[in-house]
């Protein structure tokens, strides 16, 4: 199916510093989620959205949903050590109820130096 | 307490065989999934079951049959594996009558590797 625009690819930075993802599409979705993924390990979810404009914060983690619906954006301030690992942006209708309906991107990965 | 689990974590195995990773969730979900994670760590849904009802289907080869016993489980059969066929696979679950239906909660994947 159609994949979401992720980006940047790759990121690398000083621990403290924040961080900034997003995604985007060209179609409008109802449910925008962010999940990280470490080495060795099934993708592990962080934040889920499901209204236009929301912003929602786990911790150090932000992430908005866009008014437009058509994208997303996830912030990490002040990077640790264990926020290495891979970002999945997912978007989703409502609800999701066939394959073209769940999109996921292809992720942001993430390296934090000490 | 396991969520979502898989067995087993590594599979190495030769072409040509046929094999079958498990896997089950304890979170009541209503709707389990099949994902294939490619070496560029790009996730592809393969199936979703919902209430023992196959509801989607990706382009995936029909070698591939997902199995679904109860709504707890959810196993993958692969006959006649390929080399291309290695890859992570992951299950995931979600519970579609919630008001966050659209929550999927991952497995820790099934590493097969095809010789």
């Amino acid at each position: 199916g159609q994949q979401l625009n992720q980006s940047p690819q790759s990121m690398f930075i000083q621990e403290g510093e924040d961080v900034s993802m997003n995604c985007t599409s060209s179609s409008i979705f109802n449910t925008w989620l962010w999940y990280k993924q470490d080495p060795g390990e099934g993708p592990v979810l962080l934040i889920a959205l499901y209204k236009a404009g929301e912003l929602t914060s786990n911790g150090r983690l932000t992430a908005q949903f866009g008014i437009t619906r058509k994208d997303s954006f996830l912030n990490i301030s002040a990077s640790i050590p264990s926020d290495v690992g891979i970002y999945f942006c997912a978007g989703a209708s409502s609800p999701a109820r066939n394959n073209n309906d769940m999109r996921f991107g292809a992720g942001t990965r993430l390296t934090v130096k000490p | 307490d396991t969520a979502v689990s898989q067995t087993p974590k590594y599979l190495v195995t030769q072409m040509g065989n046929d094999k079958s990773i498990k896997c089950e969730q304890n979170l009541g979900h209503d709707t389990m999934y099949w994902y294939k994670q490619d070496s560029k760590k790009f996730l592809k849904i393969m199936f979703s079951y919902n209430n023992k009802e196959l509801i989607i289907n990706e382009t995936v080869p029909n070698r591939f049959s997902p199995k679904s016993p109860d709504k707890a489980h959810l196993n993958l059969h692969i006959n006649s594996l390929e080399l291309g066929d290695s890859a992570v696979y992951f299950c995931a679950s979600s519970l579609r009558l919630a008001a966050r239906y659209n929550e999927q909660f991952f497995g820790p994947g099934t590493r097969l590797t095809v010789l």
